[in-house]
């Protein structure tokens, strides 16, 4: 399977920056996923990026809070702008597998003071 | 809409002993099912899933789970727990549209020596 990085691994965040996220794949692949784990919480998808085309965001999710970038087959990257302490969470970035499966990333650790 | 529940925050075994994570689905259509697992501090790995055949799928570490549609459920059991067995276990389902997965509440399962 494909290897996934994520940078940074863990931040903290003074509320009102924003901060950027990267995700690196191995491998060349056409679907990422952005995840949202709040503390305690299970995971919650915020948008989905193909190549090539705008972000496809889930309810209660928009592109001014959460921008993302795609610029190629291997990497993209997830904004958390303005930050408030409710945006303390882990993101994951994945990728579609072949046969449906999702693949994750270490994930990024936020806090947000 | 696609759900999922885990109907237990937590579940204790004793080292050796069967264990079983329960999970319970709501789908329109055929469902395409997932478990993954977290360790602290970790991202989330795939275990194993179910698309179609047999009920019995075998995955990851001894893990194997069984589909039962007339009960909407899918378990995850390991006939033999490992203390190293101790994590958060997330069940999931494919949502309708794309490849994104609708994740359950999470289970944490502790395995006594």
């Amino acid at each position: 399977s494909a290897v996934i990085s994520q940078k940074p691994s863990r931040d903290i965040c003074q509320r009102g920056t924003s901060l950027t996220i990267q995700c690196q794949v191995d491998s060349q692949v056409t679907m990422m996923f952005w995840y949202r784990q709040q503390p305690g919480q299970s995971l919650t998808l915020i948008a989905t990026a193909n190549q090539g085309s705008e972000a496809t965001y889930e309810s209660g999710f928009v592109i001014d809070k959460f921008p993302i970038s795609r610029p190629n087959l291997t990497f993209s990257t997830l904004t958390v702008s303005n930050m408030s302490p409710e945006d303390s969470s882990i993101y994951l970035c994945s990728l579609l597998g072949d046969k449906y499966e999702q693949y994750f990333g270490p994930g990024t650790r936020l806090t947000v003071t | 809409a696609q759900s999922v529940a885990q109907p237990e925050d937590q579940v204790n075994v004793a080292e050796g002993n069967p264990l079983t994570v329960k999970c319970t689905y709501s789908v329109s259509g055929n469902p395409y099912l997932f478990w993954y697992v977290q360790y602290p501090n970790r991202g989330l790995q795939f275990l194993l899933k179910y698309i179609t055949g047999d009920n019995l799928v075998k995955g990851s570490y001894g893990f194997e789970a069984e589909f039962n549609k007339s009960q909407t459920s899918f378990h995850l059991k390991k006939p033999s727990a490992l203390v190293s067995d101790s994590a958060l276990y997330f069940c999931a389902v494919k949502g309708n549209q794309g490849g994104k997965l609708i994740f359950g509440q999470g289970t944490e399962l502790s395995v006594k020596p």
